[in-house]
C-alpha cells in the first residue's frame, strides 16, 4: 500500500479562520487524490478530486493544491457546518487517518 | 436519483462469515464501479477494495486477499460483499460507494450508500 500521511488530526478554529490540512503521499500519485468530509452519523461526501477541482455544489470556500507528493485542502472562512473529520484518499486506494475540524 | 441502498445490520459470531449487498438505481450500473469502505467504531476510513462493474474485475486491498471476496449480479444491479474468519476487528460499518466517472476517468466516491453495521461478537 501507498502510505497517506495527514495532519494535524484535530484542530480547532472560529468561524472565519483559515484552515489547512496537509495529506502526504508515500510515493508520486501524481494527482489522483481526491478530499472528503464526514459528519457523525453520516456517510463521506466528495469535496475535491484530481487534487485541486472543486466538485459540483461545494462551496468554493474549500481549495485544494498539489506539490508533488503533498497535498493540502484548505478552508478559506471557516462556517460553522464546516465541522467534521476531513479525509484524503488516493483514489481507488488509501485514506489519510483523518483530520477532525471542530469549530471554536 | 442516483441511490445506494445497503443490507441491514448483522451480528455475527467469530470465524463466522458475512455477507453485505449493495443495491444500484438511478445510473447504468455497468458503467461504474462499486467500492467497499469499512470504519471500525471511532476509527478512520478504511478501503477495502472495488469491482468493476463492466467486467467484474476486482481489486482488494492486500490485508484482505483471501477473505474478501466481491461481485455482482447485473441483472438486479446488485453488488454483494463476502467477509470470512471474521474477528472481532472486523466489527466496523461497512459502506459501498460509487465510483464517479469524469471523462471516461474514475475520480473519486461519489455516491455512498448509508452503511451496514457489523459486529462480530460471541
Amino acid at each position: 500500500d501507498i502510505q497517506m500521511t495527514q495532519s494535524p488530526s484535530t484542530l480547532a478554529a472560529s468561524v472565519g479562520d483559515r484552515v489547512t490540512i496537509t495529506c502526504r503521499a508515500s510515493q508520486n500519485i501524481n494527482d489522483w487524490l481526491a478530499w472528503y468530509q464526514q459528519k457523525p452519523g453520516k456517510a463521506p461526501k466528495i469535496l475535491i478530486y484530481r487534487a485541486s477541482i472543486l466538485e459540483s455544489g461545494i462551496p468554493s470556500r474549500f481549495s485544494g493544491r498539489r506539490s508533488g507528493t503533498e497535498f493540502t485542502l484548505t478552508i478559506n472562512g471557516l462556517q460553522s457546518d464546516d465541522f467534521g473529520t476531513y479525509y484524503c484518499q488516493q483514489v481507488g486506494s488509501t485514506f489519510g487517518q483523518g483530520t477532525r475540524v471542530e469549530i471554536k | 436519483q442516483v441511490h445506494l441502498e445497503q443490507s441491514e445490520h448483522q451480528l455475527q459470531t467469530p470465524g463466522a462469515s458475512v455477507r453485505l449487498s449493495c443495491k444500484a438505481s438511478g445510473y447504468i450500473f455497468s458503467e461504474f464501479a462499486i467500492a467497499w469502505v469499512r470504519q471500525a467504531p471511532g476509527q478512520g476510513l478504511e478501503w477495502m477494495g472495488w469491482i468493476k462493474l463492466d467486467n467484474q474485475r476486482t481489486f482488494y486491498r492486500p490485508k484482505f486477499q483471501g477473505r474478501v471476496s466481491m461481485t455482482a449480479d447485473t441483472s438486479t444491479s446488485v453488488v454483494f460483499l463476502d467477509l470470512t474468519r471474521l474477528t472481532s476487528d472486523d466489527t466496523a460499518l461497512y459502506y459501498c460507494a460509487r465510483r464517479g466517472k469524469k471523462e471516461g476517468l474514475f475520480y473519486g466516491m461519489d455516491v455512498w450508500g448509508q452503511g451496514t453495521m457489523v459486529t462480530v461478537s460471541s
